[in-house]
């Protein structure tokens, strides 16, 4: 089994700053590391994810995620954040082989923006 | 194209009423997925459906859960005799076959709140 640990249940952030939106797993097995993003009143959207090779993830909207396997650590990274970036943020994983990939997802990030 | 669609979008009934939610994934994904977002659980797996193997139910919460997935492609995820913990946002999601690499691709979700 698998387990995510999002120690920041919110971020509050001013436009432009940088942030870093932490994410912790523990699993027996290798898995696959994803970051979701949800908008309000929507659904789950892809930002990146880890599958293999470099461990420095580059996604959508400016994002990336760096895998590091010691700490078993998948955080998130912004250099320079926008207002639109406002949302919540899901860490996930899924085991490579077995279990169909189905996700089991941290609780959380709320990351708001402020001008 | 078209992606994940869910409906309805919302729904209210009543405690001890039968509720049907519909998933129309994306054409040519042949995994499909349910979980469910509620404040108290965040976000959790509930079943999963692979081509014509028997689904995957190992996250559904009892037995009053229950979902098919007719001709490969539409699912629907019926809760008989709801209850008021039943409410929550369920969210559907579908993969590509095994190029997919992990990747799901999620609906909006349906809001189902239970009084």
């Amino acid at each position: 089994a698998q387990s995510v640990t999002q120690l920041d249940s919110q971020v509050p952030v001013f436009e432009e700053a940088p942030v870093e939106l932490r994410c912790n797993y523990s699993s027996s097995v290798s898995v696959y590391l994803f970051w979701y993003v949800q908008y309000p009143n929507q659904g789950l959207q892809l930002l990146l994810k880890y599958l293999s090779g470099s461990t420095l993830v580059k996604g959508i909207n400016g994002f990336e995620a760096e895998f590091n396997k010691s700490q078993t650590s998948f955080h998130l990274r912004k250099p320079s954040v926008h207002i639109s970036d406002t949302a919540e943020y899901f860490c996930a994983v899924s085991e490579v082989t077995g279990g169909g990939n189905k996700l089991t997802f941290g609780t959380g990030t709320q990351l708001k923006v402020e001008l | 194209g078209a992606g994940v669609s869910q409906s309805p979008s919302n729904k209210v009934t009543e405690k001890g009423k039968d509720v049907e939610l519909r998933c129309d994934p994306i054409s040519g994904h042949t995994a499909l997925y349910w979980y469910r977002q509620s404040l108290g659980q965040g976000l959790e797996f509930l079943i999963y459906f692979q081509g014509n193997s028997a689904p995957d139910k190992s996250g559904l919460p009892s037995d009053r859960f229950s979902a098919e997935r007719t001709g490969g492609s539409v699912s629907t995820l019926t809760i008989q005799r709801t209850q008021q913990e039943d409410s929550a946002v369920y969210l559907c999601a579908s993969r590509p076959p095994s190029g997919g690499l992990g990747t799901q691709y999620f609906g909006p979700g349906t809001r189902l709140l239970v009084l």
